[in-house]
């Protein structure tokens, strides 16, 4: 089992640029998760989809964070325009039902 | 709301020590429990999980933990530790309505663990 695919590993972007992080989820999980972890604010959940539908996005800091799951096997989380302030590491999870959940290797984001 | 505490930002031990990483936890209802743990530009992996019957509950590595229901805590274990256990721990609480079901996490410990 590959476990969660997460990419790209790293991202170092300017201000006011776009940016897309993507997530597989491992085959047959249900649900799947993005969280963003920060040194000041610790592991934070973003949003989380249920059958490719999203359940909870009261996480999203702004709208310029949006997140879609256009399949079961692929989600993407995007910034657009990206702040300095969004740095931080951000993973993606999935599980079977509400059961465990199995974490990605995380994304290091940088914004310049 | 519920929510994790973990009082211990830092813990030291020496290697071949036993070792305790303590968490707290506030739920509605039954908890749903877990540690997990993250090594250094690495993803958050699952130790081991409560959800019902036996109080030690034993994971990975050689770590266990036990659910106290009257003092509402699921402190981590191990009997002996490694400098390999060195990373940081999570400990995770889900309720089982609403908005509850979703993980919830504490602010983490680091273990460092002294040859």
């Amino acid at each position: 089992d590959a476990g969660v695919i997460q990419s790209p590993r790293h991202e170092v972007t300017e201000m006011g640029q776009e940016v897309t992080l993507r997530c597989k989820p491992i085959s047959g999980h249900d649900y799947l998760f993005w969280y963003r972890q920060t040194m000041m604010r610790g592991l934070e959940l973003l949003i989380y989809f249920n059958n490719n539908v999203p359940i909870d996005d009261s996480g999203m800091p702004e709208d310029r964070f949006s997140a879609k799951m256009p399949n079961a096997s692929f989600s993407t989380l995007k910034i657009q325009p990206s702040e300095p302030r969004d740095s931080a590491v951000y993973f993606c999870a999935s599980s079977s039902g509400l059961g465990t959940q199995y974490f990605g290797p995380g994304t290091r984001l940088l914004v310049l | 709301a519920q929510s994790v505490a973990q009082p211990e930002d830092q813990v030291n031990v020496a290697e071949g020590n036993p070792l305790t990483v303590k968490c707290t936890y506030s739920v509605s209802g039954n908890p749903y429990l877990f540690w997990y743990v993250q090594y250094p530009n690495r993803g958050l992996q699952f130790l081991l999980k409560y959800i019902t019957g036996d109080n030690l509950v034993k994971g990975s590595y050689g770590f266990e933990a036990e659910f106290n229901k009257s003092q509402t805590s699921f402190h981590l274990k191990k009997p002996s530790a490694l400098v390999s256990d060195s990373a940081l721990y999570f400990c995770a609480v889900r309720g089982i309505s609403g908005s509850a079901r979703q993980l919830t996490f504490g602010s983490g410990t680091q273990l460092t663990v002294l040859p």
